[in-house]
């Protein structure tokens, strides 16, 4: 089955810096790539997501990339909030429409 | 967006009794439902994929008598946690799948479960 890795599992940046987390998959048949942010307790939040035949998409400071022939994919958040702290996952899809998520990040960001 | 509820939204239970949860997407037909579990810190396994109608399909490692799943409507799947014990304790998470309209194929998640056994 598929295998995501996502890294790092904790990121600590200043307010107003840039974050980026990376995601690798395993399966070339993998299709569909969304990101999600997760509060303790809640529900996961689609942020972003990117399909195989785009390489870039942005929506304000978040953008996602896409490099499907080394098959890894990564979030940049820029301008760093204190309401950017959260969990991130990754997540990638496949023709049987299962999501396989990353490990998660926890991104905290100080004021 | 699709709307996705699930119901209790927090449970207590003494190990041993049984403990059932609700998806419901709420204004869209689903098809196909899925369920997670989320253990603190940690990220979502799939469990099983819920088909309307029919059998559902369980993820490797995960046992289907003991997580029992009905999916008897194209707006409810149930999940059913069968003599529960302490190591069941956890966040469960449905997602929806929508058939059509404007989020066609997407999956929309419901709010979790957090099930304590004691």
């Amino acid at each position: 089955g598929e295998n995501v890795e996502q890294h790092p599992s904790t990121l600590s940046v200043q307010e107003g810096d840039s974050a980026v987390i990376k995601c690798t998959y395993s399966d070339s048949a993998s299709n569909y790539f969304p990101w999600y942010k997760q509060e303790l307790g809640k529900r996961p939040q689609l942020i972003i997501d990117i399909r195989s035949n785009v390489g870039e998409k942005k929506d304000q400071r978040i953008a996602v990339t896409l490099n499907k022939t080394a098959k890894h994919f990564s979030l940049h958040i820029t301008e760093t909030q204190p309401e950017d702290s959260a969990v991130y996952f990754c997540a990638s899809r496949g023709g049987d429409y299962k999501l396989s998520f990353g490990a998660g990040t926890t991104v905290t960001v100080r004021a | 967006g699709a709307v996705v509820s699930q119901h209790p939204s927090r449970v207590i239970c003494k190990s041993g009794t049984s403990v059932k949860i609700e998806c419901r997407s709420l204004d869209f037909q689903a098809t196909t439902m899925f369920w997670y579990r989320q253990f603190p810190k940690q990220s979502l396994m799939l469990m099983a994929t819920s088909n309307e109608g029919s059998k559902a399909t369980y993820e490797q490692g995960v046992e289907k008598d003991k997580f029992l799943i009905n999916h008897a409507s194209l707006t409810l799947s149930t999940l059913t946690v069968t003599s529960a014990h302490p190591e069941d304790s956890s966040f469960y998470i449905c997602s929806a799948k929508t058939s059509g309209g404007n989020y066609r194929n997407e999956q929309f998640f419901g709010p979790g479960t957090r099930l304590t056994v004691l």
